[in-house]
């Protein structure tokens, strides 16, 4: 059974960095891209980025590119998201999804992970 | 980027009756060499994650019931609930995997009259 399990919720200042985690299992983790997802409160999904673990090939929607880092590491199956600097205006609900892959080429996001509250407040 | 459209935002349908939201994407994602559109729906209810429907425009994940029902190519798309049901209500997104990014529409609840 594919599961993905993230880490729990953060709560943070404006200004600190943080990393988030999803722990995949029940497939081959180097064979399909993972991603990442934003949802603020209240609002729709935005797709921020995603990367193939077998070799950290990382595509980042322009709107995140600078903003966050996405990363892998296949020894343990989980991919993470990182933050350097946090603000107000990244809270928000973020979900890892396994995209569906053939070829090499990302497809559709067949199974998601359960979702991680960051809340960013001075 | 492919910028993704839905319409409506919003719909009230009785239980049994259909439900259809449509998508529409800001360039061709039809890809002639397989003849596959690029687009998926996903169904996401309050409190939980996405859970994907619809791939390649019209196949039905595994375990998504045949009242879900995917249909379109190259810019239009569209999702019909044939017949409602009280476990349908949830926001309806439709997104593209053409090109990174995988951009997503702005999504559609759907409620019961």
């Amino acid at each position: 059974e594919v599961q993905l399990v993230q880490s729990g919720a953060e709560v943070k200042k404006p200004g600190e960095s943080l990393r988030i985690s999803c722990k995949a299992s029940g497939y081959t983790f180097i064979r399909n891209w993972i991603g990442w997802v934003r949802q603020m409160p209240g609002k729709g999904l935005e797709w921020m980025g995603i990367i193939y673990p077998d070799d950290s090939d990382t595509r980042y929607s322009p709107s995140f590119q600078g903003r966050v880092t996405i990363s892998a590491d296949k020894s343990i199956a989980t991919a993470y998201l990182q933050w350097s600097s946090l603000e107000v205006s990244d809270t928000a609900m973020y979900f890892c999804a396994r995209l569906d892959t053939t070829g090499f080429r990302p497809l559709s996001s067949d199974f998601w992970g359960q979702g991680t509250l960051v809340t960013v407040s001075s | 980027d492919i910028v993704m459209t839905q319409s409506p935002d919003s719909l009230a349908v009785s239980l049994g009756e259909r439900a259809t939201i449509n998508c529409k994407s800001s360039q061709n994602i039809l890809y002639n060499p397989n003849k596959k559109n690029y687009l998926a729906w996903y169904q996401q209810k309050p409190g939980h994650p996405p859970r994907l429907l619809i791939y390649w425009a019209s196949a039905r994940e595994s375990g998504v019931p045949d009242r879900f029902r995917g249909s379109g190519s190259g810019t239009d798309f569209t999702l019909t609930i044939t017949s409602l049901q009280a476990e349908d209500v949830a926001v309806y997104y439709c997104q593209q995997y053409y090109n990174t990014p995988f951009t997503f529409g702005p999504g559609t609840s759907v409620a019961i009259k």
